[in-house]
């Protein structure tokens, strides 16, 4: 198994539609991420989680919102799925305790289209 | 929030060729990470470098820090069809990870 698992893989969604990306990982890390790749681009910060009580706005957080139910799970929310909220949706994980050369561990991704 | 510029944009190579590619940056970093993610996965940490100057190699894949610490190149030595994918590169020793723009490496068998 995964040790970052994304659920659901791929989702095809209507305009206005409430939509939860969930990620849960078992590496015991701390941190917790949300990215944006668009096609043919890099990754784009959404939000980051530091422990259950931290969460903090990335590069591009209008429009969205999480929630960090506990340590091993941390799910993005759409309220109102829009067009443009169309992307491939990746969760990542890192360790504080190596934090100045941690490594980010990345799930397989979440692909939504929203019509 | 620091800006890392890769360049190029987009490369496309015949198979055994060499090639550069540059993660630029105005900004410092204590250390710096090196990722690769393949069509339909998600990014794999290649390298990180800590210290200017420093060379790290991985096979045919040469990592090189700045000594100013504010940029690194890779270098691909007889290039692979396996080499295709996106590079990335990302600051380390931050409360959050910024990739920079990303280098998407074509190589042509």
């Amino acid at each position: 198994d995964a040790d970052v698992t994304q659920t659901p893989r791929n989702r095809i969604t209507k305009t206005g539609k409430r939509i939860m990306l969930e990620c849960s990982q078992t590496k015991g890390h701390d941190r917790m991420y949300w990215y944006r790749q668009d096609p043919g681009l890099g990754l784009r910060l959404i939000y980051y989680s530091f422990d259950v009580k931290d969460i903090n706005k990335g590069e591009i957080s209008d429009g969205y919102s999480v929630s960090r139910q506990a340590q091993a799970k941390f799910s993005l929310s759409l309220e109102s799925a829009i067009p443009n909220q169309t992307a491939l949706y990746f969760c990542a994980t890192s360790d504080s305790l190596r934090a100045s050369t941690g490594e980010l561990f990345f799930g397989e991704g979440s692909r939504l289209t929203v019509l | 929030t620091q800006l890392l510029e890769q360049s190029p944009q987009f490369l496309s190579i015949q198979e055994g060729e060499n090639l550069t590619v540059y993660c630029n940056s105005s900004s410092v970093f204590s250390s710096l990470q090196w990722y690769r993610q393949e069509p339909g996965e998600g990014p794999v940490l290649l390298v990180t470098v800590v210290t200017g100057g420093e060379v790290k190699k991985l096979k045919r894949l040469t990592f090189q820090f700045g000594d100013a610490r504010k940029d690194s190149s890779l270098h691909i030595t007889a290039a692979q069809p396996g080499d295709t994918g996106l590079y990335l590169c990302v600051p380390g020793g931050t409360y959050k990870y910024i990739f920079g723009t990303g280098t998407r490496l074509k190589v042509l068998a």
